[in-house]
């Protein structure tokens, strides 16, 4: 199976803060990667997807970047909504594995 | 309006079993990959299962093999996943989502584009 790590587990950023995220593949994935947001109680929220596309409704300040192993999620400026956990997943198995989560808080 | 709505989740003894739905509307929910995730309480998500279209691909997490099973009704518009031998450990809240295919290089890639609300499954004596 694919497994997925990210770094860093967690981050305390300021508003207007430029974030940067790393989720690494086990093997390479191309770019089968799809980034999630979750707020806490809430179910997750997609905000890029074939490592690279914004979600529809997505806000421009998120980005991705990537492709083989090693992806990058940036918030170009922080937001006080964009405190949440940011998780990555693979589809590129039918398993579809997410990544342990990188959880984003108020500095 | 696309809608996810699980149900059937609740307390259960260790051993036990379960079964989730999750009725699907506001698409064509025969024409979909569907795919159940969980989430421990305090941890993050873990992939459980998913089921093509017409049934005749299913994948599970290792750790629910041979224990649950995923399934669907097209003429119902709903997924199921039914959990035997349930286990402390597989105490979450669980969550159905359509798999929408997207274009990569090399073919489909998919992402879960739309969530059920989520419903809380507890294996405790």
């Amino acid at each position: 199976d694919i497994q997925m790590t990210q770094s860093p587990s967690s981050l305390s950023a300021s508003v207007g803060d430029r974030v940067t995220i790393t989720c690494r593949a086990s093997q390479s994935i191309a770019t089968y990667l799809n980034w999630y947001q979750q707020k806490p109680g809430k179910a997750p929220k997609v905000l890029i997807y074939a490592a690279y596309t914004l979600q529809s409704g997505v806000p421009s300040r998120f980005s991705g970047s990537g492709s083989g192993t090693d992806f990058t999620l940036t918030i170009s400026s922080l937001q006080p909504e964009d405190y949440a956990t940011y998780y990555c997943q693979q589809t590129y198995s039918n398993f579809r594995t997410f990544g342990p989560g990188t959880k984003v808080e108020i500095k | 309006e696309v809608q996810l709505v699980e149900s059937g989740g609740g307390l259960v003894q260790p051993g036990g079993s379960l079964r989730l739905s999750c009725a699907a509307s506001g698409f064509t929910f025969s024409t979909y990959w569907m795919t159940w995730v969980r989430q421990a309480p305090g941890k993050g998500l873990e992939w459980v299962a998913n089921i093509k279209q017409d049934e005749s691909e299913k994948y599970y997490v290792d750790s629910v093999k041979g224990r649950f099973t995923i399934s669907r009704d097209n003429a119902k518009n709903s997924l199921y996943l039914q959990m035997n031998s349930l286990r402390v450990e597989d105490t979450a809240v669980y969550y159905c989502a359509r798999d929408r295919p997207n274009f990569c290089r090399g073919g489909s890639c998919y992402v879960s584009d739309y969530w059920g609300q989520g419903i809380l499954v507890t294996v405790s004596s």
